[in-house]
């Protein structure tokens, strides 16, 4: 149990265009998705969370026009990379809470996704 | 902000030798700690957490000591094996559920 998943594992796009990732909570129901970026060799830094039925909270400095976030239901939650450059060009991983404990393990544990691979050229 | 330890030292440990992996944290209110393992291009995948309430929690060749006199966490694995390579993080949050704050990691090299 308690398994995330994201799609896709890997992007490349040209400079300008728009990405959507997508986190999914397989076999549990997550109110909360947290969004995270990690650069190579670096923790992973919180970008956002993400409730499900209103609007994501923004850590300070990420852009909330440019990292759009949406969770229309309580197993997935989207991030649209606006306009990417370059330096987005990042490995972006969501994490779930299993608030309910749906998954047979604790109710505090977030899980994470396998992460997403984005380049921009 | 608050911060949580490390900035990614490596540990070099013989297959079979015990590990021991440390984190110091600064934020007196955390009162949930967890474990992360990261291999290359994947996601954190969850080892093993513990609550303020508790100095040790241990689970399958691994354990988790809190010390919140100091506020210090290690992650000890026993009988360290070749799939033990990988990154770990330490975080933690004020409130379980809540977002976490990572450290900056430790990488784990185990030599045949």
């Amino acid at each position: 149990g308690a398994v995330v998943s994201q799609h896709p594992s890997w992007v490349i796009c040209k400079s300008g265009t728009s990405v959507k990732i997508e986190c999914r909570s397989l076999d549990f129901q997550a109110t909360t998705m947290f969004w995270y970026r990690q650069f190579p060799k670096q923790s992973l830094m919180l970008m956002a969370t993400s409730n499900e039925g209103s609007k994501a909270t923004y850590e300070q400095g990420v852009e909330k026009d440019k990292f759009l976030i949406n969770h229309a239901s309580l197993t997935l939650s989207t991030l649209t990379v606006t306009s990417a450059h370059p330096e987005d060009s990042s490995f972006y991983i969501c994490s779930a809470r299993d608030w309910r404990g749906t998954s047979g393990v604790s109710t505090d544990t977030q899980y994470f996704g396998p992460g997403t691979r984005l380049t921009v050229l | 902000g608050e911060s949580v330890g490390l900035h990614l030292p490596t540990l070099s440990v013989q297959e079979g030798d015990n590990s021991i992996i440390n984190c110091a944290y600064s934020n007196s209110a955390s009162d949930y700690f967890i474990w992360y393992k990261q291999e290359s291009g994947k996601g954190p995948q969850f080892i093993i957490d513990i609550r303020s309430n508790m100095d040790k929690r241990q689970g399958q060749r691994v354990t988790v000591l809190l010390n919140k006199t100091v506020k210090h966490l290690s992650l000890q694995i026993a009988a360290t094996q070749p799939g033990d390579s990988a990154v770990y993080f330490c975080a933690e949050t004020k409130a379980a559920g809540n977002k976490l704050t990572f450290g900056g990691g430790t990488r784990v090299l185990v030599k045949p």
